[in-house]
């Protein structure tokens, strides 16, 4: 079965620190690989997506992420946060036709 | 129109009420989702719809009953609820199901079971 990890549950950043949350998976097949947020009292966006080709994908807002196929892992980065960064972080793996989350990551930025 | 509309926002309800929840696009996707979120934990997928046929269900309880009455529609029939069911109700829709295929999600219902 497939599953999801998140390292990091709670992270606290000062504003312009670089943000690099952790994400791993757990499936042996192909994979399409997301990240979500959901900002305060708001519904889940999309960030950005991987489902192939060059394996650094850069997505709304300044994110970015890297799929390291050996490391199963796909890690989501920002050089420079700002206070309205502060959100939930959802990565998110397809592989068997079902989208699993991982457990999310809460992501305060103090201005 | 590329968004997923739910309604209503916000639903409060007793435990012997029946009630539904409502999910709409017109993205023309074939795909649509039901998901529950408590707070501060991920989406849990309870069922998904392909071709308006019920195609995966998550063992969820029977007093939560799915309904897809056309390619834009997607119900969620609510009856005999506990209190534990509190939580937001997240639809989602994408051009097919499986893989290569990126789910848009709408605001959600958020439930309270009295």
């Amino acid at each position: 079965a497939q599953s999801v990890s998140q390292h990091n549950h709670h992270v606290i950043l000062s504003e312009a620190a670089s943000l690099e949350l952790g994400c791993n998976y757990s499936y042996g097949g192909t994979v399409n690989l997301f990240w979500y947020v959901q900002y305060p009292g708001q519904h889940l966006q999309l960030l950005l997506k991987y489902f192939s080709g060059d394996p650094l994908v850069k997505g709304i807002k300044g994110f970015e992420a890297e799929f390291i196929k050996s490391k199963f892992s796909f890690n989501l980065r920002k050089p420079s946060v700002q206070w309205s960064d502060t959100a939930e972080y959802f990565c998110a793996v397809t592989g068997s036709g079902k989208l699993i989350f991982g457990q999310g990551t809460t992501l305060q930025v103090k201005p | 129109d590329t968004e997923v509309t739910q309604t209503p926002k916000h639903l409060v309800m007793g435990m012997t009420n029946k009630k539904s929840l409502k999910c709409e696009q017109h993205m023309g996707h074939r795909a649509m989702y039901w998901y529950k979120q408590k707070a501060k934990k991920p989406p849990e997928l309870m069922f998904v719809y392909s071709y308006e046929k019920l195609s995966i269900n998550e063992s969820v309880p029977s007093r939560f009953s799915p309904e897809c009455p056309n390619s834009s529609l997607l119900n969620l029939h609510l009856h005999a609820l506990q209190p534990e069911d509190s939580a937001l109700y997240l639809c989602a829709s994408s051009v097919l199901a499986g893989l290569h295929n990126e789910q848009f999600f709408g605001p959600g219902t958020r439930l309270t079971v009295l």
